[in-house]
């Protein structure tokens, strides 16, 4: 098991360039998540969606575009880069289900971000 | 909203001793998990340990344990006989039960001293 890939792992965009951040799992997991993470402000949910099909605004979703291709891979667009989208970007995943929750989101390596 | 507070951004350690990573949160839920995660250099979140708000007994796994106080709202992380692979970024983060979305701390800069 790879557990969750994300690609690429370093990228520099210029101003109003546009991207995608790939993530895919391979651990059957129904729920997927985007966070950034920068210094002092921990990480912060982007998006996320909890089934195939479904995406859901996070806690900073502004400048960003999700799509759920399938249950494996949940992508991260971003239309216009901007310099305040410099970032480090996470992907995880996670069973959801009431009846038998795990406990902990698997996160995969990151993707550094820069925007000058 | 649920918030995440941990109050120290650095925390310096001698090799071998014991050290408390502190960490508070505010929510209105009775049944949650909190949890710690390591991030060290290589940038991979690593899950260290985690608390069921229902249960009484404090979480250890090996060298890691927890102080959980429910009605303080306090979940601290103590790293017994510190490591020099134990120098990380670690994360508090909260789930109340029946959601998934975590939500994590600013983090505390951990450096372990030889």
């Amino acid at each position: 098991n790879a557990g969750v890939t994300q690609t690429p792992k370093f990228q520099v965009l210029k101003t109003g360039q546009s991207m995608t951040l790939q993530c895919a799992q391979d651990m059957n997991h129904n729920s997927m998540y985007w966070y950034r993470q920068d210094p002092g402000m921990g990480l912060r949910l982007i998006y996320y969606s909890a089934s195939e099909g479904t995406t859901d605004k996070g806690e900073v979703p502004n400048g960003y575009n999700v799509s759920r291709l399938n249950k494996r891979e949940f992508s991260l667009r971003l239309e216009s880069a901007a310099p305040s989208q410099t970032s480090v970007y996470f992907c995880a995943s996670l069973f959801w289900g009431l009846s038998s929750p795990s406990y902990e989101q698997y996160f995969g390596p990151g993707t550094r971000l820069t925007v000058t | 909203a649920q918030t995440v507070t941990q109050s120290q951004p650095e925390m310096s350690v001698q090799e071998a001793e014991t050290v408390t990573l502190s960490c508070t949160y505010d929510t209105s839920e009775s049944d949650y998990y909190l949890f710690w995660y390591k991030q060290p250099p290589s940038r991979q979140m690593i899950l260290v340990i985690r608390q069921e708000a229902y249960k009484q007994q404090n979480a250890t796994e090996n060298r890691f344990s927890v102080n959980f106080q429910k009605a303080a709202k306090s979940f601290s992380l103590k790293i017994s006989d510190s490591q020099l692979g134990d120098a990380a970024m670690y994360f508090c983060a909260y789930r109340p039960f029946g959601n998934e979305k975590l939500t994590f701390g600013t983090g505390t800069r951990l450096t372990i001293i030889p």
